[in-house]
């Protein structure tokens, strides 16, 4: 199975100050597609993850534009630009290229 | 508006069975594929089985191939997860989510609590 390795897994941030959030994949997450599969999903206490991002980059409908994803080969980030009280939480990555689909461990937000 | 709502999920002992379901509205089922994820208390997420938009082809993850069925009932919008030789590890909350695109889950249901425990 693909292993989806995050750091950190607990990220005390300051409310309008800047996050990022890592992750790296075991193997390459290019598809026979060319696409790579690899999702952020957001989940509050009590609540189904949410996706933020998909195929690397691209916002879901509604996320805010302060939410970005990029890559760098098997490595992935995603950034908040300013962290806001609703962004408190766990965020996964997941990878969709290779099955079984893999969540890496959670990344757990909080605010200082 | 997609909504997935899950039902089925119970107190059961260990070696027991219970089936899972989940009810789909608001899309054409049937041009979807159909995923079961969990999530144990205070853990992380793991998919565990995944189905075709046709239902022709099915998936497991190796801690309950044998022991899961996925189905689907396209006439009725529902998908379905048996599960067999129930095991004190398996204590989750269930989850469906539609797979809208390749790669992702798009919409999730709010999850359905399994109990196994003697």
């Amino acid at each position: 199975d693909v292993v989806m390795t995050q750091s950190p897994l607990s990220l005390p941030v300051t409310l309008g100050q800047p996050a990022s959030i890592s992750c790296r994949s075991s193997q390459s997450l290019v598809f026979s597609d060319g696409n790579t599969y690899l999702n952020w999903f957001h989940q509050r206490p009590g609540q189904s993850p949410r996706r933020l991002i998909y195929q690397v980059s691209n916002r879901d409908s509604g996320v805010p534009d302060r939410f970005s994803g990029s890559a760098s080969g098997t490595d992935f980030t995603l950034e908040i630009s300013r962290v806001e009280a609703e962004d408190v939480g766990v965020y996964y990555c997941m990878q969709g290229s290779h099955w079984p689909w893999t969540f890496g461990q959670g990344t757990k937000v909080e605010i200082k | 508006e997609v909504q997935l709502v899950e039902s089925g999920g119970d107190l059961v002992q260990p070696g027991g069975s219970l089936r899972l379901s989940c009810a789909a509205s608001g899309f054409t089922f049937s041009n979807y594929p159909m995923h079961w994820v969990r999530q144990a208390p205070g853990k992380g997420l793991e998919y565990v089985s995944a189905i075709s938009g046709d239902g022709g082809a099915t998936y497991y993850a190796n801690s309950v191939k044998g022991r899961f069925i996925i189905s689907r009932d396209n006439s009725k919008n529902t998908l379905y997860l048996q599960m067999g030789s129930l095991r004190v590890e398996d204590l989750a909350v269930y989850y469906c989510a539609r797979e809208g695109v390749p790669g992702t889950n798009d919409y999730w249901g709010q999850g359905t609590l399994v109990t196994v425990s003697s």
